[in-house]
């Protein structure tokens, strides 16, 4: 069955750096466009960045713009989130999440567990 | 970017009840909405996409419905696992959440 597991979360002070994994398994990796989505604490959704099947393309939401990146090792089967500048606002659940339809921008339909990422002094 | 607007923001209601959550699109979402449920400490799950198709494996007293600015989800009969936050999601060119609604035991 369709798995994905997040790692890598942690506590990290204001300006710190952090990189989070999104390991999957259970379907091809190499076929789909992926992406992170993070929920600060007892709040909603927020999409952050999404790449395409082969890491080519790469979009951002404007708040994570220029400061984190996303990248996947496809023979690793794995999605990576490397968040740089990080502030007390990226306090959140990051979960990884498989795009549904081919493309960038379409509905999820496989979610990990989440990391929790904590900026904090 | 459009922006969702979910309504009510909490929504109580008991065992059995019909209930409906509306999502207002800021301007035209065409079919492209998407449903999520999300239990306390859990992951979102996809429940509806392209407005009305259910997911293979979602049960049936879940509906979707809607096109442009307005969307409804529709739970028909709530079980216990229902009690939840839902969240809409437009997609297509650009990605947006609705700020969600909670269905609590009332």
């Amino acid at each position: 069955q369709v798995q994905l597991v997040e790692s890598g979360g942690g506590v990290v002070q204001p300006g710190g750096s952090l990189r989070v994994s999104c390991a999957v398994s259970g379907f091809d990796f190499e076929t789909y466009a992926m992406a992170w989505v993070r929920q600060a604490p007892g709040k909603g959704l927020e999409w952050v960045a999404v790449t395409s099947y082969d890491g080519r393309l790469k979009h951002y939401a404007d708040s994570v713009k220029g400061r984190f990146t996303i990248s996947r090792d496809n023979s690793k089967n794995t999605l990576y989130f490397e968040m740089n500048r990080l502030t007390i606002e990226d306090t959140a659940v990051y979960y990884c999440a498989r795009v549904g339809e081919v493309g960038l921008t379409s509905y999820f339909d496989n979610w990990g567990q989440g990391t929790l990422v904590t900026v904090s002094s | 970017d459009i922006q969702l607007t979910q309504s009510p923001s909490t929504l109580s209601a008991s065992l059995g009840d019909s209930v409906t959550i509306t999502c207002r699109a800021s301007r035209s979402a065409s079919k492209w909405l998407a449903w999520y449920q999300q239990r306390p400490g859990k992951a979102p799950k996809l429940l509806i996409y392209a407005a009305s198709t259910l997911v293979s494996g979602v049960p049936s007293r879940f509906s979707g419905s809607g096109s442009g600015t307005e969307f409804t989800l529709t739970i028909s009969g709530l079980q216990p696992s229902d009690f939840a936050t839902y969240y809409c999601q437009h997609y297509n060119s650009l990605l947006s959440f609705g700020g969600g609604t909670t269905v609590e035991f009332k």
